[in-house]
């Protein structure tokens, strides 16, 4: 079965602090897409990042940056030099490549920056 | 990216009355979906909207309680029967075109509250 497991519920840090999100996930397929979501407090849901499971290849953009390993199958997003606007709920999520229309979600982790 | 609207953005409603929200994506898409967002939960997929024909339910959803319609590729409809309390929720539209990134897009969400 699949599952996303993002362990942190909620972190707050101080502004220009850097902050990691952990995200474990669980699935028997070998091919599959990762994705991370932004919902501010507005309540949309904001893509991220879609990476699929043949590619390890770290990404970085602007102050985000995402750190896939295969062997602990973990999807970690790092912020660099937060912001209060980065102050969100941020969802890892999972969807099998072979129907990557179903995307299973994390609880997510609520994310504050204090000023 | 696909802009996504829906209507309405929020409501209260009595229980057992029923409500109908509408979505409308800016542009032709090959995949529409309906999530629903428990408070302070995480995202939870109803069913696939398919054009022309009935909806594919997840498990825990049935088309009784969940009507869906897509009447064409950017407009469709979902609407929750028989309201009760735990029926307050966010319900979210996503749409997923296919454009060779595969980004799952999401409306800004519909809060129901049911009294």
């Amino acid at each position: 079965a699949q599952k996303v497991t993002q362990a942190q519920t909620e972190i707050s840090v101080v502004e220009k602090e850097d902050v990691t999100l952990d995200c474990v996930y669980e699935t028997r397929d070998t091919t599959y897409y990762l994705f991370w979501y932004k919902q501010p407090p507005s309540g949309e849901l904001v893509f991220l990042i879609r990476r699929n499971s043949f590619d390890e290849q770290n990404e970085i953009s602007g102050r985000y940056s995402w750190n896939f390993q295969k062997s602990t199958s973990s999807f970690n997003f790092t912020i660099t030099a937060s912001q209060v606007v980065d102050s969100a709920v941020y969802f890892c999520a999972l969807s099998e490549m072979r129907r990557d229309d179903k995307i299973i979600f994390g609880k997510g982790t609520r994310l504050h920056i204090l000023p | 990216s696909a802009v996504i609207s829906q209507k309405p953005s929020r409501d209260i409603c009595q229980r057992g009355t029923s409500l109908t929200i509408q979505c409308q994506v800016d542009s032709q898409v090959t995949m529409m979906f309906w999530y629903r967002q428990q408070p302070g939960q995480s995202l939870t997929l109803i069913a696939t909207a398919n054009q022309g024909s009935e909806a594919t339910y997840e498990s825990g959803f049935v088309i009784d309680k969940f009507p869906i319609s897509r009447p064409n590729l950017t407009f469709s409809t979902l609407t929750v029967s028989n309201l009760s309390p735990e029926d307050s929720s966010i319900y979210l539209c996503s749409a997923l075109r296919d454009g060779g990134r595969y980004e799952q897009y999401f409306g800004p969400g519909t809060r129901l509250t049911v009294t």
